[in-house]
């Protein structure tokens, strides 16, 4: 069984404040993707990577695969209040290339 | 686009009712599946399909039915409510199976069961 690991899973911090959230597995995955929820809504994908080593940018946010594809990481430089949500990551895997979930990073950032 | 769609948005049941969630989506997407999220649960797969009059189960199926008859809809029955069921569900679609695609959520149906 394909599991991810996130940590943390809470993040409390002020604004203007620099955060990296991690992802975590055992196994291989052929691309992972992170998204945002925000409270009463659906997720929200912001970044899908797939080959090992990748580095991608989305504003104030940076995307990073692990070179053997097994863990990845979210790096928010300057946090402002907008960026409070949930985020999740989710690695692509099995046959039909369903979505595995971690269980997800609760991020606040205040004022 | 009205993009992914849920109705309703929320429901209470009592436990031994029977109800379907309606999903529908305007994208032309083969892909369409339905997950519960629990807190401290993350979001797991109940059932998904990768196209109409194909379905198969995912990490937690018991307890819930789907078929698919269109490309747009893909409902989840619930035939005898517990109190275990009692989640949010989300509805997601996309081009294929999730490989590099972009997967689009619903905004999610609130279900208790008492």
């Amino acid at each position: 069984t394909q599991l991810l690991e996130q940590s943390p899973q809470f993040l409390s911090i002020q604004e203007g404040e620099n955060l990296t959230v991690y992802c975590n597995s055992s196994s291989v995955f052929s691309s992972l993707q992170w998204y945002r929820q925000e409270p009463g809504e659906g997720p929200v994908l912001l970044v899908t990577v797939v080959t090992g080593g990748e580095v991608k940018k989305l504003k104030r946010l940076t995307f990073q695969f692990g070179d053997a594809r097994k863990d990845s990481s979210l790096h928010i430089t300057a946090a402002q209040p907008g960026d409070t949500g949930l985020y999740l990551c989710a690695g692509v895997g099995g046959s039909q290339g369903n979505l595995i979930f971690g269980k997800g990073t609760k991020l606040s950032v205040k004022p | 686009n009205a993009g992914v769609t849920q109705t309703p948005k929320f429901q209470v049941l009592k436990t031994g009712q029977s109800m379907t969630l309606q999903c529908a989506q305007d994208m032309n997407h083969e892909y369409m599946s339905w997950y519960r999220q629990d807190p401290g649960m993350g979001l797991r797969l109940i059932h998904y399909s990768v196209g109409a009059g194909i379905t198969d189960q995912g990490e937690v199926p018991n307890g819930y039915n789907v078929s698919r008859s269109t490309t747009e809809d893909f409902p989840l029955r619930l035939l005898s409510a517990a109190p275990s069921q009692t989640s949010v569900y989300f509805c997601a679609s996309s081009y294929s199976g999730g490989t590099g695609r972009s997967q689009y959520f619903g905004p999610g149906t609130r279900l208790l069961v008492l």
